[in-house]
């Protein structure tokens, strides 16, 4: 398996832009996670998805985050519009039911100028 | 809100030292603790996955125990290696199903 792929891995653009970061989980399993990494606050949830629904997405920052899952093998964090406070690095985790262990993505490093 | 505190924040040490880093999480509606090793430009990568009062785990020079009354977890590195040198995050849950808390981590520095 080739683990769960992200992309991009990096992804420059300007405040005010469309962001959209993609995330393909580990066939099989049914959970998605989403989080962001910074200095101040460390790996913070942003949402996550059981069996494509969304369960908790009390860590989307703002009306500008929005998350989809539309199939078992697709998921997308987007911020509309961007700004330069959300430059991070953004993971994307996998897990299958009946387990606690969550298997991370690369990662997008995101910078919003 | 569940809090998880990683201690210390970051330390240095000689090859060939031993340590260890504490994890604080709520002892009430315990389920699950979990230790992560994440590298430099990489993603977080398991290590062990705790979830009875006492458990201790070991893998190589690395173990970690757990606490759950008191809500803490333990990882120990014997004979550091420059190779450890990383961030160990911990996280926690409160009941099957849920997403993992993460700790802020304990960042690892082993000079040869």
């Amino acid at each position: 398996d080739a683990g769960v792929i992200q992309s991009p891995r990096h992804e420059v653009t300007e405040m005010g832009q469309e962001v959209t970061l993609r995330c393909k989980p580990i066939s099989g399993h049914n959970s998605l996670f989403w989080y962001r990494q910074t200095m101040m606050r460390g790996l913070e949830l942003l949402i996550y998805f059981n069996n494509n629904v969304p369960i908790d997405d009390s860590g989307m920052p703002e009306d500008r985050f929005s998350a989809k899952m539309p199939n078992a093998s697709f998921s997308t964090l987007k911020i509309q519009p961007s700004e330069p406070r959300d430059s991070a690095v953004y993971f994307c985790a996998s897990r299958s039911t009946g387990y606690n262990e969550q298997f991370f993505g690369p990662g997008t490093r995101l910078t919003v100028l | 809100i569940l809090n998880v505190e990683q201690s210390p924040q970051s330390l240095h040490v000689q090859e060939g030292d031993s340590t260890n880093f504490t994890c604080s999480f709520p002892s009430s509606n315990f389920y699950a603790l979990h230790w992560y090793r994440w590298e430099t430009a990489k993603s977080p990568e398991a290590l062990f996955v705790m979830t009875l009062n006492g458990d201790e785990k070991k893998k190589g020079r690395i173990s970690a125990t757990l606490n759950t009354k008191e809500g803490y977890s333990y990882l120990y590195i014997k004979g550091s290696q420059p190779e450890d040198s990383a961030t160990y995050l911990c996280a926690f849950a409160n009941q099957a199903g849920t997403a993992l808390i993460f700790g802020k981590g304990t960042t690892l520095s082993v000079s040869s």
